[in-house]
């Protein structure tokens, strides 16, 4: 079973605040996706990266993908209350079609 | 709206009782996926249809049965529910070649075994 630790679990923060989340595997995947989850409902598809050291922008929102597709990272400038949520990783192996691997979660709340 | 519908939403159980969560999803999606979400976890695969009429285990299957009644439908059932099964769980369904297009993912049921 390939793992993706997210890093870090936690996070709060203040409106206007930079972050990053990280999302780490010993494994290579073809491609890695970014969930967002609310409380009460299920994880909605934020970005697809597919080659390494590719970065997509997504508003606010900086997505890259490792050089060697084994991690990626979400860089949010200037957080407003409405990215609150659990940000989710997940990962499609290189062997496996369709399947994906999810991440152990990032629970962001940004705060007036 | 288009989507994948759960039911139930809540539900509790007793040890050692059974139940079926029912998943659907109106999209004309080929695969469907079956979820458990704990704490600090993330999303663990418990059971996955490719296509109409397969299943096949995924990382936690122990406990749980599948049916893929359709190409709509995907049912979970729990044939005698322990309290290390409490979980939220979730359905999700996409077209081949997830790795562009992502699952679409239902609301949830949240299980509670006392």
């Amino acid at each position: 079973t390939q793992l993706l630790e997210q890093s870090p679990q936690f996070l709060s923060i203040q409106e206007g605040e930079n972050l990053t989340v990280y999302c780490n595997s010993s494994s290579v995947f073809s491609s890695l996706q970014w969930y967002r989850q609310e409380p009460g409902e299920g994880p909605v598809l934020l970005v697809t990266v597919v080659t390494g050291g590719e970065v997509k922008k997504l508003k606010r929102l900086t997505f890259q993908f490792g050089d060697a597709r084994k991690d990626s990272s979400l860089h949010i400038t200037a957080a407003q209350p409405g990215d609150t949520g659990l940000y989710l990783c997940a990962g499609r192996d290189t062997g496996t079609a369709s399947k994906l691997t999810f991440g152990t979660g990032t629970r962001l709340q940004v705060t007036l | 709206n288009a989507g994948v519908t759960q039911t139930p939403k809540f539900q509790v159980l007793k040890t050692g009782q059974s139940m079926t969560l029912q998943c659907a999803q109106d999209m004309n999606h080929n695969s469907m996926y079956w979820y458990r979400q704990d704490p600090g976890m993330g999303l663990r695969l418990i059971y996955y249809s490719a296509s109409e009429g397969t299943t096949d285990k995924g990382e936690v299957p122990n406990g749980y049965n599948v049916s893929r009644l359709n190409k709509r439908e995907f049912s979970l059932r729990l044939e005698s529910a322990a309290p290390s099964q409490t979980s939220v769980y979730f359905c999700a369904s996409s077209v081949p070649g997830a790795a562009v297009y992502g699952y679409t993912f239902g609301s949830g049921t949240r299980l509670t075994v006392v």
